[in-house]
C-alpha cells in the first residue's frame, strides 16, 4: 500500500514550452501533497505544499505563476512547468501525505527528470 | 539558510562493519525527524524515524539516536550490507502552520564495499 506514482518519468522539451508533472496516490486518498526539486548533488527543496480544492501554497523564492500546481482530486495534484527554460532542467518528485493512526506519514514519487534544451 | 545539515557528503564502510551517519539541525521547532534513503533517479523511501519526546528508536538493522541538547541526530546500520549503498537524507517536521513540511539535508552518499 501507500503507493504514489509519477508522470511521466522523464520528460526533454524545447524551451519556451510547457511542461505537465503527475502525482497521482495511487492506493489512499491525500488531501495534502508536497513538490520537491532536487538539483544534482544536492538536497531536496520543497517547493510549494498543494492541497486538493484550494490554492497551493508557494515557498519562498518559488515563482508561482511559473510553477503551477492543480490539485484537482483527492489523488491527483499536477506541476505545470510554463515558458520552461534550461535552468528549469531538474528532478522534481512529488510526496502525498497519507493520515496512518492519527499520524500523518508522506510518501515519495519515483520523480521526473525534466531537460530542457 | 540551511536548517538540517548534514555534514559529511560521503561514508564508506566494510560489509558487517557499522556505518554512521550524522545530521545537524537548528530549528528548535522541529518536532518529527526522518531518515530517507533514496537511488539515483528515484524518490526518496522513509527508512525510521523519531519523535522529539524520545532519545532512540529501533527497527532492525537501523536505529535512530536523539540528542536535542545538542540539536543532533544520527543513523546506526549495523551490519552494514553492500545493499545499503545510497544517498541517505535526513529531514525535519516542525509542527503548528508547519506541519507535514520536511526540510532535508544535504544527503550523504554511503558505500559499503564487500
Amino acid at each position: 500500500g501507500a503507493v504514489v506514482s509519477q508522470h511521466p518519468s522523464r520528460v526533454i522539451c524545447k524551451s519556451g514550452t510547457s511542461v505537465k508533472i503527475e502525482c497521482r496516490s495511487l492506493d489512499f486518498q491525500a488531501t495534502t501533497m508536497f513538490w520537491y526539486r532536487q538539483f544534482p548533488k544536492q538536497s531536496l527543496m520543497l517547493m510549494a505544499t498543494s492541497n486538493e480544492g484550494s490554492k497551493a501554497t508557494y515557498e519562498q523564492g518559488v515563482e508561482k505563476d511559473k510553477f503551477l500546481i492543480n490539485h484537482a482530486s483527492l489523488t491527483l495534484s499536477t506541476l505545470t512547468v510554463t515558458s520552461a527554460h534550461p535552468e528549469d532542467s531538474s528532478f522534481y518528485i512529488c510526496s502525498a501525505m497519507e493520515n496512518r493512526g492519527g499520524y500523518n506519514e508522506q510518501f515519495f514519487g519515483p520523480g521526473t527528470r525534466l531537460t530542457v534544451l | 539558510d540551511q536548517q538540517v545539515k548534514q555534514n559529511s557528503p560521503s561514508l564508506s564502510v566494510q560489509e558487517g562493519r557499522i556505518s554512521i551517519l550524522n545530521c545537524d539541525y537548528t530549528n528548535s521547532m522541529f518536532d518529527y525527524f526522518l531518515w530517507y534513503k533514496k537511488y539515483p533517479a528515484e524518490g526518496p523511501t522513509f527508512l525510521i524515524s523519531i519523535s522529539s519526546i524520545k532519545d532512540k528508536n529501533e527497527d532492525g538493522r537501523f536505529t535512530v539516536f536523539l540528542n536535542k541538547s545538542a540539536k543532533h541526530l544520527s543513523l546506526h546500520i549495523v551490519p552494514s550490507q553492500p545493499g545499503d549503498s545510497a544517498v541517505y537524507f535526513c529531514a525535519a517536521r516542525a509542527g503548528g502552520t508547519s506541519y507535514g513540511k520536511l526540510t532535508f539535508g544535504q544527503g550523504t552518499i554511503l558505500t559499503v564495499h564487500p
